[in-house]
């Protein structure tokens, strides 16, 4: 089962780019990596997903080495309501038709005027 | 289009109670996900059902147990509350048990007493 780590927080100045990475050293050949935000309050909410290289799309890139055992969110141009926490998550196949779903702890991203 | 609905919004429950969570899936979605949210972590992945069968569970012990209807909404149940159960529980639904985006509703506050 794959074990996601990531920084517990970052702040960055509006208009700059965030890059936040998550490690997964032990993610399997059929495993897909997923990244959410969420906001106090509220459910998670979906970002992007990829399964190797790069995926872009409106709001985010999505950067997956050839090894897979890490990602790296990059938000464009962060804004203040970009100010949430934002959970890696790994999708794994676990065989029969089951997966497994594991989160990271999140990493709380402070935006500052 | 109706987005993921999740009813209490708030319970509080004594420690050895039952009690079940109740979820709605968004329109066109047959699979399901509970997790559970401790306050300042990740989410937790509970279980998963796909089609009214269960496919994936994460390690809860069994008293932690679930549903889906033909309509694909679905129930969280979990008997003998302890104090550690107080968290955020959230349900998500997507449109396939394939690994794809995962809508989540606002979750069910539970505070056991």
């Amino acid at each position: 089962l794959a074990k996601t780590t990531q920084p517990i927080s970052m702040d960055s100045y509006e208009g700059q780019e965030v890059n936040i990475t998550c490690s997964h050293n032990n993610i399997a050949t059929n495993d897909y990596i997923t990244w959410y935000q969420q906001f106090p309050s509220q459910g998670p909410r979906f970002i992007i997903q990829g399964y190797k290289t790069k995926v872009t799309n409106e709001v985010a890139s999505l950067f997956i080495p050839a090894d897979r055992k890490s990602s790296t969110l990059s938000l464009p141009r962060v804004s203040l309501s970009d100010t949430a926490v934002y959970y890696c998550l790994v999708v794994a196949y676990s065989g029969a038709g089951s997966y497994q779903l594991t989160f990271g702890k999140g990493t709380k991203l402070s935006v500052i005027p | 289009e109706t987005g993921v609905t999740q009813s209490p919004t708030h319970l509080i429950k004594t420690r050895g109670q039952q009690v079940t969570l109740r979820c709605s899936s968004q329109s066109g979605h047959n699979t399901v996900s509970w997790y559970q949210q401790a306050l300042g972590q990740g989410p937790q992945f509970i279980f998963q059902y796909y089609r009214e069968e269960e496919n994936g569970r994460g390690n809860f012990p069994p008293r932690f147990s679930g549903l889906q209807f033909p309509n694909y909404s679905s129930e969280l149940n979990v008997n003998a509350l302890e104090l550690d159960d107080s968290a955020l529980y959230l349900c998500a639904s997507s449109l396939d048990r394939e690994p794809s985006p995962l809508h989540f509703g606002n979750g069910t506050r539970l505070t056991v007493t």
